[in-house]
């Protein structure tokens, strides 16, 4: 089991373009969260996605989407990058009923870096 | 909106055991109060979770204060291995997300 896994793992882009990062979930798991982590903080919710539609956003503007597909991978998207927006992008895959109650598994992450 | 409060960083010795604490004095009745962990250069880590009463699993147990205004991560024995950022989450029953504060950075000397 490959266990989540993120592509690109490093990413340097310049403010006001586009990005587009991905994630592929665990084996079996059917919910992909987005998370992004600023240095030595903890991660932010961004949003949550199950049967190809948003479930759940958090405070984050709409710059910031995502997409699911038939086979659960998912993919986020930001526009219009800003400087802020540099930080770690986590992906975390679960299984729907366990989502909200039990552990979610964590992929490494993608490092974007705006200049 | 609730959040946690975790002492910056602790250091511990190796093979001893580890109280990781953590204040949550605004948490409501329905949330739940969750542990991940972060190795270097790793994503999180699932590691405990519980509602009132202490838990216990094969990497940790989770002590929880009678009112619910703080917790209490237990490592029973320490190695090297634990040392990574922990974070105590809350995750609000109304919306389900998780409330990350920033954790703190457990040092083990050998």
């Amino acid at each position: 089991d490959a266990g989540v896994t993120q592509s690109p793992t490093h990413l340097i882009k310049t403010r006001g373009q586009q990005v587009t990062l991905r994630c592929s979930p665990k084996s079996g798991h059917d919910t992909v969260s987005w998370y992004q982590q600023a240095l030595g903080q903890g991660p932010q919710f961004i949003f949550q996605y199950y049967e190809e539609e948003e479930r759940q956003r958090g405070n984050f503007p709409d710059r910031f989407s995502g997409h699911q597909f038939p086979n659960y991978s998912s993919e986020l998207n930001v526009n219009a990058l800003l400087l802020g927006d540099s930080a770690l992008y986590l992906c975390a895959s679960s299984l729907a009923l366990a989502a909200l109650l039990y552990e979610q598994y964590f992929g490494p992450g993608t490092r974007l870096t705006v200049t | 909106d609730a959040k946690t409060t975790q002492p910056n960083s602790m250091e511990s010795n190796e093979e001893e055991p580890v109280h990781l604490p953590c204040n949550h004095s605004t948490i409501s009745g329905t949330d739940y109060i969750h542990w991940y962990r972060q190795l270097p250069s790793q994503g999180p880590e699932y590691v405990i979770h519980g509602l009132t009463s202490n838990v216990n699993n094969r990497m940790a147990s989770l002590a929880i204060a009678e009112d619910r205004k703080s917790s209490t991560l237990i490592l029973h024995r320490a190695t090297l291995r634990d040392a990574a950022v922990y974070y105590c989450i809350l995750r609000r029953d109304s919306n389900y997300q998780l409330i990350w504060g920033a954790g703190t950075k457990l040092i083990i000397k050998p």
